[in-house]
């Protein structure tokens, strides 16, 4: 399968400042990449859609301004937690598809960001 | 616009097997299966585009049912690295959405 390399694996930072987050297709061009959010023990909930080029398509619910997503080229999309809060604690995972996530998408490792 | 799965949770002895369901109200467009360890990324184990559909080997099939509204994971005689949650995936338009998950714990 493809390869997505998510980094950081983990990172902890202070209340109030910022956190990005860099989604990379190694070996294929990412046309879509989604951003999710998972807490513990639940499922795995869509944040957002990026495409290459164009503004990120937020869900319901979540902060345009707190969560801004890049998606500068095909295979880099960056997620940026901005004056990130302990609330914003999670597992982040990014993946990658080529053709809008008919087919299979391609998971990053994930992100664990812890917020004190 | 998430689909439903059922059981929430399943423990199994080794060499049991288990069925997972995921329904979705409205007709899907394909169905994707993945499986996540703890604290690891999802991993791609299917999707079934057809309805009707059936795939998989011996130990790890799905089916999608006519309608495309159900699909059911079967897990033939677990092994302990078949541990973890299972989540059925849809796509939509220019998203995907994950199931809300089964944790299946497979003890020797």
């Amino acid at each position: 399968g493809a390869v997505v390399s998510q980094h950081p694996s983990w990172v902890i930072c202070k209340s109030g400042t910022s956190v990005k987050i860099e989604c990379r297709s190694l070996d294929f061009q990412a046309t879509t990449m989604f951003w999710y959010r998972q807490f513990p023990k639940q499922s795995l909930m869509l944040m957002a859609t990026s495409n290459e080029g164009s503004k990120a398509t937020y869900e319901q619910g979540v902060e345009k301004d707190k969560f801004l997503i890049n998606h500068a080229s095909l295979t880099l999309s960056t997620l940026t937690v901005t004056s990130a809060h302990p609330e914003d604690s999670s597992f982040y995972i990014c993946s990658a598809a080529r053709d809008g996530g008919g087919t299979e998408a391609f998971f990053g490792q994930g992100t664990r960001l812890t917020v004190v | 616009q998430q689909p439903v799965q059922s059981p929430q949770a399943v423990i199994l002895r080794e060499g049991e097997d288990a069925v997972i369901n995921c329904s979705s109200s409205k007709a899907l467009y394909s169905v994707h299966w993945y499986r996540q360890k703890h604290g690891e990324a999802p991993v791609f184990l299917m999707i079934l585009l057809k309805g009707g559909e059936q795939k998989g080997h011996e130990k790890i099939s799905a089916s999608f049912n006519e309608k495309k509204q159900q699909s059911s994971l079967y897990l033939t005689a677990s092994q302990l690295s078949y541990s973890g949650t299972y989540f059925c995936g849809r796509p939509g338009f220019n998203k995907f959405y994950f199931g809300s998950g089964t944790k299946l714990n497979v003890k020797p």
